[in-house]
């Protein structure tokens, strides 16, 4: 079954305790995004990667990194987090072609709150 | 500058009631595309339909039916019908071609409640 996976879908932490949340995808796209879903927001994008080891800002890349080290996997990594990113985040994968913008698929969502 | 607006923040209807979700969106780009979302209450996203700026033609699947108009900048989603698993968030989305993030903008989103 052609899925967007995350995991974990649900953290509590304590703020500055480093945590990554994972990404993986099984459709060979080459493009992946994260974004984060907040109350009166909407959902904004974080950081984005058109292919393995190509990466760059969204919206509010602030106290996010991530990485592409290899095609299907995209991780979201908070060094030190902080109570104003707790968050409904979102993974999303799509292909990648010169005359269009593909749609998007989205991860099952990850609900972190941090204290 | 990009936009989209859903004014609908909360629309409450009777099932079986046709009920019509409202997108307006601003963008320069003469080349973009439309989406809809719905995140049911168990919270993921669920791609509806996909519309490209130079095809105007409007959609019907099933008992959800799009009208695309460019003169008016709108997107709007018709739920005829509707039932009681049709209660979500439905979020209308921009993203255009000269955009190489391929960002999606993302209205408020209008939850939608239909009631037995």
């Amino acid at each position: 079954e052609a899925q967007v996976t995350q995991n974990p879908r649900y953290l509590i932490t304590v703020t500055g305790k480093k945590l990554t949340v994972t990404c993986s995808q099984n459709m060979n796209h080459e493009y992946m995004s994260w974004y984060r879903q907040d109350p009166g927001l909407g959902l904004r994008q974080i950081y984005y990667s058109m292919n393995v080891e190509v990466t760059d800002k969204g919206d509010v890349p602030e106290g996010y990194k991530v990485s592409r080290k290899e095609k299907r996997n995209f991780p979201l990594i908070l060094e030190s987090p902080s109570p104003n990113q707790t968050s409904l985040y979102f993974c999303a994968s799509s292909l990648v072609s010169p005359e269009s913008t593909d749609t998007q698929y989205f991860g099952p969502g990850t609900r972190l709150t941090v204290l | 500058a990009q936009k989209v607006t859903q004014a609908q923040t909360e629309i409450s209807v009777v099932e079986k009631e046709d009920v019509t979700l409202d997108c307006v969106y601003e963008t320069r780009d003469t080349t973009y595309y439309l989406f809809w979302y719905k995140q049911p209450p168990s919270g993921e996203l669920v791609f509806l339909i996909r519309r490209n700026s130079f095809d105007e033609q409007n959609e019907i699947s099933g008992r959800y039916s799009w009208n695309f108009q460019k003169s008016t900048s709108s997107f709007n989603f018709t739920i005829t019908a509707s039932q009681v698993v049709d209660s979500a968030v439905y979020f209308c989305a921009l993203s255009e071609a000269r955009n190489q993030g391929g960002k999606l903008i993302f209205g408020q989103g209008t939850e939608l409640s239909v009631k037995p």
